[in-house]
C-alpha cells in the first residue's frame, strides 16, 4: 500500500521554528487531514494532532497542525531539546481503505 | 487514566503463529475502531489491521492478508490478533491503538529460526 511522503530528516535552531509536511492525495490527507505522531527513540508513539488540527489535552500549543489541499503540516514554535524526536504522519485513504503513514521525519534541535 | 496493554508477542519460527492481545481500560472502548500497528527495527510504523467499532467490519495490509485475523471482545475491552503463517519479516513491535487516541506500549515479536 502506498504511503504518504514526509521529508526524512528537519532540523532546526533551539528557541526557532520547524515546519514539517507530509504529502497524500485525494483518497487521504485530502479527503480527510492527518494525524501527527511523535515517538521518541525507545518509546510508543504519542499523538499530537487530531485530523481536524486540533491537539489533545496536554500537548504544548507550541505545536499547531494546518491542511493545504493534499499535504498537511505541523509547525513547532520555540524549539526545545525536548522536541528532537521522530515525527508521524496518517491518514485514513478511502481508496485503500486502510491507514497509511509516512515513512518519518527525524527533526534535529540544534 | 487512559490504558492499551499488549501481550503475547515472542519468538516464533517461520510458519509459526502466535496470537497477541490488548487490554484496554480508562476510555469508552467501543468509541473507536482499534488497529494494531508495526514497527520493525529501525523502521517507521506500517499500518496492519483495524476492526471497526462492534467487530463487523475488518480489513488488512496486503502484507498480511490471509495470515493474519483482527478481532475485539467488547465485553471484556480486549483486542486480538491472530497471526498465521509468520514470516522473518513479520518480525516488529506491535502496537495495539486507536490511531487518532490512546497508543500501547508495543509487544516485540520477533520470527527467527
Amino acid at each position: 500500500q502506498a504511503g504518504l511522503t514526509q521529508p526524512p530528516s528537519v532540523s532546526g535552531g533551539l528557541r526557532q521554528t520547524a515546519t514539517l509536511t507530509c504529502t497524500g492525495d485525494s483518497d487521504n490527507v485530502g479527503h480527510q487531514g492527518a494525524v501527527w505522531l511523535q515517538q521518541h527513540q525507545g518509546h510508543p508513539p504519542k499523538v499530537l494532532s487530531y485530523r481536524d488540527n486540533s491537539r489533545p489535552s496536554g500537548i504544548s500549543g507550541r505545536l499547531s497542525a494546518s491542511r493545504s489541499g493534499k499535504t498537511a503540516s505541523l509547525t513547532i514554535t520555540g524549539l526545545q531539546p525536548e522536541d528532537e524526536a521522530d515525527y508521524f504522519c496518517s491518514a485514513w485513504d478511502n481508496g485503500l481503505n486502510a491507514w497509511v503513514f509516512g515513512g518519518g521525519t527525524k527533526l534535529t534541535v540544534l | 487514566e487512559v490504558h492499551l496493554v499488549e501481550s503475547g508477542g515472542g519468538l516464533v519460527q517461520p510458519g509459526g503463529s502466535l496470537r497477541l492481545s490488548c487490554a484496554a481500560s480508562g476510555f469508552t472502548f467501543t468509541n473507536h475502531w482499534m488497529h494494531w500497528v508495526r514497527q520493525a527495527p529501525g523502521k517507521g510504523l506500517v499500518w496492519v489491521s483495524r476492526v471497526d467499532n462492534y467487530g463487523s467490519g475488518t480489513s488488512y495490509a496486503d502484507s498480511v492478508k490471509g495470515r493474519f485475523t483482527i478481532s475485539r471482545d467488547n465485553a471484556k475491552n480486549m483486542l486480538f490478533l491472530e497471526m498465521n503463517s509468520l514470516r522473518d519479516e513479520d518480525t516488529a513491535v506491535y502496537y495495539c491503538t486507536a490511531i487518532d487516541g490512546p497508543w500501547g506500549q508495543g509487544t516485540l515479536v520477533t520470527v527467527s529460526s
